[in-house]
């Protein structure tokens, strides 16, 4: 069962914005909106950022946005901040006998 | 709050099973299901599965199919993930996370501390 893709790193200043894509196919990413991006900072417990593409848990900054388009979502970091340097990863339900499938990691650098 | 506490690190041999718990506490323990996710030394995530506890009805991922249970005791409000036949590439830290109260909902929130699991001879 292959995982989503991510592009392994991505980095910004301070202010900037970037874009974590997260690619998929149809039975997945492209099939439903059940996709949902989570924060890890290293040694930490994954957090809960994004889910349903665009639905931000309540806590969360306004400055992460989730998005989709065909079969790949994105994740966009708007003022890129310090603390925002950690990986990120993308997971969405799949229609097979593994219902659900996370992306690569994507780790975000702050310049 | 809601919380979501696991059993401690554990060391195995090859061949042998680990059995990790997650507590939960802070909802209502029937009303969302709990999905297992491992993660290796510098790898990323993989979905194990997940369990109802309501109907304890289950679904695994298809690497881990024949080799890990999920079970729950309702009275404690306790989910139980047991993994078999270990090798050294099930050395990772395991997680449980609540998902939603749909099988579909895809989103874990919140997670256990994690309990590093270490295969080893």
């Amino acid at each position: 069962q292959s995982a989503l893709t991510q592009p392994a790193s991505v980095s910004g200043s301070p202010g900037q914005s970037i874009t974590i894509s997260c690619t998929g196919t149809s039975s997945d990413v492209g099939g439903y909106n059940y996709v949902s991006w989570y924060q890890q900072h290293p040694g930490k417990v994954p957090k809960l950022l994004i889910y349903d593409v665009s639905n931000r848990p309540s806590g969360v900054s306004n400055r992460f946005s989730g998005s989709k388009s065909g079969n790949t979502a994105s994740l966009t970091i708007s003022g890129l901040q310090a603390e925002d340097e950690a990986d990120y990863y993308c997971s969405s339900y799949r229609s097979s006998s593994t219902l659900f499938v996370f992306g690569t990691g994507t780790k975000v650098t702050v310049l | 709050q809601v919380q979501l506490v696991q059993s401690g690190a554990e060391v195995k041999k090859p061949g042998a099973s680990v059995k990790v718990s997650c507590k939960a506490s802070g909802y209502t323990f029937t009303d969302y299901y709990i999905h297992w996710v491992r993660q290796a030394p510098g790898q990323g995530l993989e979905w194990m599965g997940w369990i109802n506890p309501n109907s304890a009805y289950t679904n695994y991922a298809q690497n881990f199919q024949g080799r890990v249970t999920m079970t729950r005791d309702t009275s404690i409000s306790i989910v139980y993930m047991e993994l078999s036949r270990l090798t050294s590439d099930d050395t990772a830290v395991y997680y449980c996370a609540r998902g939603g109260r749909a099988a579909r909902d895809n989103w874990f929130d919140p997670w256990g501390q994690g309990t590093l699991v270490t295969v080893s001879s």
